[in-house]
């Protein structure tokens, strides 16, 4: 079985600031790994996924993600915040070979809110 | 906008009722993902369906119960609800069966319990 856990449930941050936000996975079979954001009243929007290759990921809105094998972790990057970044981010992973009987269902973290202050 | 739709938007409804949910995946996707979404479990995977059938389940509860028709739309059916199945559902849907292909969530059901 596999568990996502984000190590911050909250974040502040002044516009413009690099943010980083946490992830660390812990599963027995090879996983791939996704970050979504989701804004106020909407529902979850793909930021970006690692599936093989290159460890550093970028993805959209100027985000990047590094997937570290060794240290199980898919941190969440972006070198300067703005304003409308302000919503909660979620890492996930799934399994790469369908064991188990799951069929490439999504295991989220429980989300990380970021706040990002003028 | 993801195209995937979900209808109701908000459902209030009393204890011990049913309520169904409804959700059309996007065009040319054979998978539907139903998850539940609570402040004290944070999202969950409830059940999933390939072109009409049922091939993963997670945390569903009994009196839950879903189905893929032909057309593809899916439907979630929540029954002698109580009050903490308050929650958004949300739904979502991919290409194929594969932990590759994105999932493209729906807006959410936001279901309140009373």
């Amino acid at each position: 079985a596999q568990s996502v856990t984000q190590l911050d449930s909250q974040v502040p941050v002044f516009e413009e600031a690099p943010v980083e936000l946490r992830c660390n996975y812990s599963s027995s079979v090879s996983v791939y790994l996704f970050w979504y954001v989701q804004y106020p009243n909407q529902g979850l929007q793909l930021l970006l996924k690692y599936l093989s290759g290159s460890t550093l990921v970028k993805g959209i809105n100027g985000f990047e993600a590094e997937f570290n094998k060794s240290q199980t972790s898919f941190h969440l990057r972006k070198p300067s915040v703005h304003i409308s970044d302000t919503a909660e981010y979620f890492c996930a992973v799934s399994d790469r070979e369908n064991y188990g009987g799951s069929q490439g269902n999504l295991i989220f973290g429980k989300g990380t809110k970021l706040s990002v202050k003028p | 906008d993801s195209g995937v739709t979900q209808t109701p938007k908000h459902l209030i409804t009393a204890t011990g009722q049913r309520v169904t949910l409804r959700c059309s995946p996007r065009s040319g996707d054979l998978s539907v993902y139903w998850y539940q979404q609570s402040l004290d479990q944070g999202l969950q995977f409830l059940i999933q369906y390939y072109n009409g059938e049922e091939r993963a389940k997670g945390n569903i509860l009994e009196r839950f119960s879903a189905q893929q028709f032909p057309d593809l739309h899916s439907e979630l059916n929540l029954s002698s609800l109580e009050l903490g199945d308050s929650a958004l559902y949300f739904c979502a849907s991919s290409l194929g069966l594969a932990g590759a292909h994105e999932q493209f969530f729906g807006p959410g059901t936001r279901l309140t319990v009373l």
